[in-house]
């Protein structure tokens, strides 16, 4: 069974573009969530979509923005980049979300803006 | 709210010594409790999980953790590590029925010396 996959695995971008990245869930998951991980502030939830729907947003600006689509493989996308953005976006899915207790993480994309 | 105190930043310990990694938290509802593993440019991979019931749970790579509801804490333990341990350590927290919204620790580097 394939895992969490995440394209691209690493991205350079320059301040004030934007950028779109994309999560596959495990088959049949139908749950994914994103998160931010830098070294300044540690892993921190962006958001998460259950069957296109999107159920939590962490407290992140309106240029983090997501979307899922029907077969469950989900996009990221942050507008107006700042360098700030650089960081390892990882995404977890699960088969149910709200009653799941295990989440699988991708390897990650690892965005830096210049 | 839930918040995620890992005492330690770094860890050296000695090969085949053994090991604890300290994690508490604070939260005004009832959680899950995690432990993931990151190794270098990789995701998060699941140590192990506390949901319910025996408050020492048993995971992967010989590692185990002990809730204590009363110290609101949920320590890491290896008997005897291993150079492949060498790796980044994380504690986590999550409400049950909240789509995966983890609350991670900053992060425990723990290097295992020759």
């Amino acid at each position: 069974k394939a895992g969490v996959t995440q394209t691209p695995r690493y991205l350079i971008k320059t301040r004030g573009q934007q950028v779109t990245l994309s999560c596959s869930p495990i088959s049949g998951h139908r749950s994914v969530s994103w998160y931010q991980q830098t070294p300044g502030q540690g892993l921190q939830f962006l958001f998460e979509y259950f069957s296109e729907t999107q159920r939590n947003k962490g407290n992140f600006p309106g240029r983090f923005s997501g979307r899922q689509f029907s077969n469950s493989r989900s996009e990221m996308n942050v507008s107006t980049l700042e360098l700030g953005d650089s960081a390892l976006y990882l995404c977890a899915s699960s088969a149910l979300g709200f009653w799941d207790t295990e989440a699988f993480f991708g390897q990650g994309t690892r965005l830096t803006v210049v | 709210a839930q918040s995620v105190t890992q005492l330690d930043s770094q860890v050296p310990v000695f090969e085949e010594a053994p090991v604890e990694l300290r994690c508490n938290y604070s939260s005004s509802v009832s959680v899950y409790l995690f432990w993931y593993v990151q190794y270098p440019n990789q995701g998060l991979q699941l140590l192990l999980k506390y949901l319910s019931g025996s408050t020492l749970v048993k995971g992967i790579n010989g590692f185990e953790a002990e809730f204590n509801k009363s110290q609101t804490s949920f320590h890491l333990r290896k008997p005897s590590v291993h150079i492949s341990d060498t790796a980044e350590y994380f504690c986590a927290v999550t409400p049950p029925r909240t789509g995966n919204q983890f609350y991670f620790g900053t992060g425990t580097s723990l290097t295992v010396i020759p």
